[in-house]
């Protein structure tokens, strides 16, 4: 049963244009959502995260939106850049403050290529 | 920013051999470690949650006599693959949870280690 997924396997954006990474999950306790940037052969690269208090966290080019209602979470990146080509995962962790924070639930990954 | 190193990065060995896979937190202290295996093209799956000072306590499916955690430091965390076989080659990652801030303590994670079981 894959509590976080990732639908699109892969996404194609041109420079400069926005990327949208979508990500749905299925369990209520998740409380904490982080995304990850991940190349071949190396371990992943936290970009941002979100507790289930807010709907938008924004860090530079990168904003996540939070709709708890949905249960859905969606990266925006603005403007997207080549070197932003990667695998994004989204992530889902128990309430931060629990003993089991820190316990990370994957999605699929979604293959981003960003063409100059 | 913090760091954590996992060594060895790649690692080949024979079926039925250990192989062991350290984790160190480098510049900072985490009282909690978690094991991740990556096949390729897929995603990171928890194997395991390792306590310093205490047993680990591994997810459903995961063969704790296979894959033993050992957590001797505030900075420092093992995984050894006993008689590792083929099917054991994957990606091992792990990720640290710093000490300050309790458990709402940043998650970092390592470089990753390839194994591959021959």
């Amino acid at each position: 049963d894959q509590q976080v997924k990732q639908n699109s396997p892969s996404l194609s954006v041109q420079e400069g244009r926005i990327s949208i990474l979508n990500c749905d999950y299925t369990n209520s306790m998740f409380d904490y959502f982080l995304w990850y940037k991940k190349y071949p052969a190396e371990g992943p690269t936290f970009l941002i995260s979100i507790s289930s208090i807010k709907d938008k966290n924004e860090d530079g080019r990168f904003t996540v939106f939070l709709n708890k209602s949905a249960k859905h979470l969606s990266l925006h990146i603005v403007p997207s850049q080549p070197g932003d080509s990667a695998v994004y995962f989204c992530a889902a962790s128990p309430r931060a403050g629990g003993t089991s924070y820190g316990k990370l639930t994957f999605g699929q990954g979604t293959i981003l290529t960003v063409h100059p | 920013g913090a760091v954590v190193s996992q060594h060895p990065s790649w690692v080949i060995c024979k079926s039925g051999t250990s192989v062991k896979i350290e984790c160190r937190s480098l510049d900072f202290q985490a009282t909690t470690m978690f094991w991740y295996r990556q096949f390729p093209k897929q995603s990171l799956m928890l194997m395991a949650t390792s306590n310093e000072g205490s047993k680990a306590t591994y997810e459903q499916g995961v063969e704790k006599d296979k894959f033993l955690i050992n957590h001797a430091s505030l900075t420092l965390s093992t995984l050894t693959v006993t008689s590792a076989h083929p099917e054991d080659s994957s990606f091992y990652i792990c990720s640290a949870r710093a000490l300050a801030g309790g458990n709402t303590g940043e998650l970092f994670f390592g470089e990753g280690s390839r194994l591959t079981v021959l």
